[in-house]
């Protein structure tokens, strides 16, 4: 079956550090977004991509940066974590040929930052 | 930009019980509603969505409701089961052009058997 597949799944780090998360999809959609999940606070966009010439930015981008490295890669990094950075992430896919509005998840990659 | 709010933000019920999550959006350029459910540990993962045309769709014991003049939409899951357990989130969006999902921040339902 098609997917968003999402490496690593667990990542513990320590402030500082550079750490990249990546995504990747066999979905052959266009549209990438990467999402940072905290409790209470819901699925907030941090980056999103139309295309791989296309890199936006969303509302919590600050600390973050993306490559979209072709159709199907969209990565993720903290260029130097901090322990607020620690939550769940997750990156998410849709296809503008079908309107582009729903959303297919990533499994998720959980990040600590010590 | 659009904000979405989402009420409960927990919500306890028997099995058998009904539950009703509410969501009020704020661009009335948004025509798209979809819920995600996410079970623990797992990822989100579209459950019902409803557009703009429409003020009511159901799929088994999921319904969606949809008032566009005031802005506001519900999920209503009948005949709670504990599997029914999860973090839903609502969402709003216009289909097309360079629309992002805005989100909710989530209802944690729990179903006590």
């Amino acid at each position: 079956d098609a997917d968003v597949t999402q490496t690593p799944r667990n990542r513990i780090t320590k402030t500082g550090k550079r750490i990249m998360l990546e995504c990747s999809q066999t979905k052959g959609h266009d549209r990438m977004y990467w999402y940072r999940q905290d409790p209470g606070l819901g699925l907030r966009l941090i980056y999103y991509s139309f295309d791989v010439k296309d890199i936006n930015k969303g509302e919590i981008s600050d600390g973050y940066s993306v490559s979209r490295q072709a159709q199907a890669k969209f990565s993720l990094s903290l260029e130097s974590a901090i322990p607020n950075q620690t939550a769940l992430y997750f990156c998410a896919t849709s296809d503008y040929g079908q309107g582009g509005e729903k959303l297919f998840f990533g499994s998720g990659t959980q990040l600590s930052v010590l | 930009g659009e904000n979405v709010e989402q009420h409960p933000s927990t919500l306890s019920v028997q099995e058998g019980d009904s539950a009703v999550i509410k969501c009020t959006y704020s661009d009335s350029a948004s025509n798209y509603f979809p819920w995600y459910k996410q079970e623990l540990g797992k990822r989100p993962q579209l459950i019902i969505d409803i557009r703009s045309n429409v003020g009511e769709k159901k799929d088994q014991r999921i319904a969606v409701t949809l008032n566009k003049t005031a802005k506001h939409f519900s999920l209503h899951i009948t005949e709670t089961q504990p599997e029914d357990s999860a973090v839903y989130f609502c969402a709003a969006t216009a289909s097309g052009g360079s629309y992002i999902p805005t989100f909710g921040r989530g209802t944690s339902l729990i179903v006590h058997p």
